[in-house]
């Protein structure tokens, strides 16, 4: 069974510059999560959607990310334009939400770097 | 809104001497969770309590969830190289249909011969 895909691995691009890290989550899985990994901040989640709905945004830290679920095997978080406070490793996780059973399992990340 | 602290922050130890991490939340939970991220890797879960003082072992990996369901510690015996990496708690967040986790802000654990 695979896991929680997500790509591109690493990212470099340049200030100004738009930058989509996509990710699917395991078949089967109702809800994901999108988070930010970093020294200073830990690791800080950004979004998560139930049913492909978002329930809670609020730690998107501003209007330059963007985040969609089209359907239930894909996601996108959108950062545009980049800046470099965004490097950062962006971890997608999901999990199937069962009452108060609710392991998450994370993709490999997306080491993301700002120029 | 909620938080969870661990500490430390940080430990080094020698292979062979034992580990404890500690975990706090300021509100009380329905249950925590405890994941393991290596170096350069992605947290994975290790291990979910749910009843109040409620003690869970895997290998030399004994878990505990305090009785008022705040606080938890995760303690390591006669550690190994296997065992660096990075410690986090986390609690659940229920909006009645969905759920997230607040991490803890992790303990970061070095292991050295």
């Amino acid at each position: 069974d695979a896991g929680v895909i997500q790509s591109p691995r690493h990212e470099v691009t340049e200030m100004g510059q738009e930058v989509t890290l996509r990710c699917k989550p395991i078949s089967g899985h109702n809800s994901l999560f999108w988070y930010r990994q970093t020294m200073m901040r830990g690791l800080e989640l950004l979004i998560y959607f139930n049913n492909n709905v978002p329930i809670d945004d609020s730690g998107m830290p501003e209007d330059r990310f963007s985040a969609k679920m089209p359907n239930a095997s894909f996601s996108t978080l959108k950062i545009q334009p980049s800046e470099p406070r965004d490097s950062a490793v962006y971890f997608c996780a999901s999990s199937l939400f069962l009452s108060d059973y609710n392991e998450q399992f994370f993709g490999p990340g997306t080491r993301l770097t700002v120029l | 809104g909620q938080q969870v602290m661990q500490i430390p922050q940080y430990q080094h130890v020698q292979e062979g001497e034992d580990f404890t991490t500690y975990c706090n939340s300021s509100t009380t939970l329905s249950n925590i969770q405890w994941y393991k991220q290596r170096p350069g890797g992605h947290p994975v879960f290790l291990i979910q309590l749910v009843k109040s003082g409620e003690v869970k072992k895997q290998k030399r990996l004994t878990f505990q969830f305090g009785e008022a369901k705040k606080n938890s510690s995760l303690h390591i015996t006669a550690t190994q190289t296997t065992d660096v990496g990075t410690y986090f708690c986390a609690g659940p967040n229920h909006t009645g249909t969905a759920s997230k986790l607040t991490f803890g802000t992790g303990t970061r654990l070095q292991v050295t011969l």
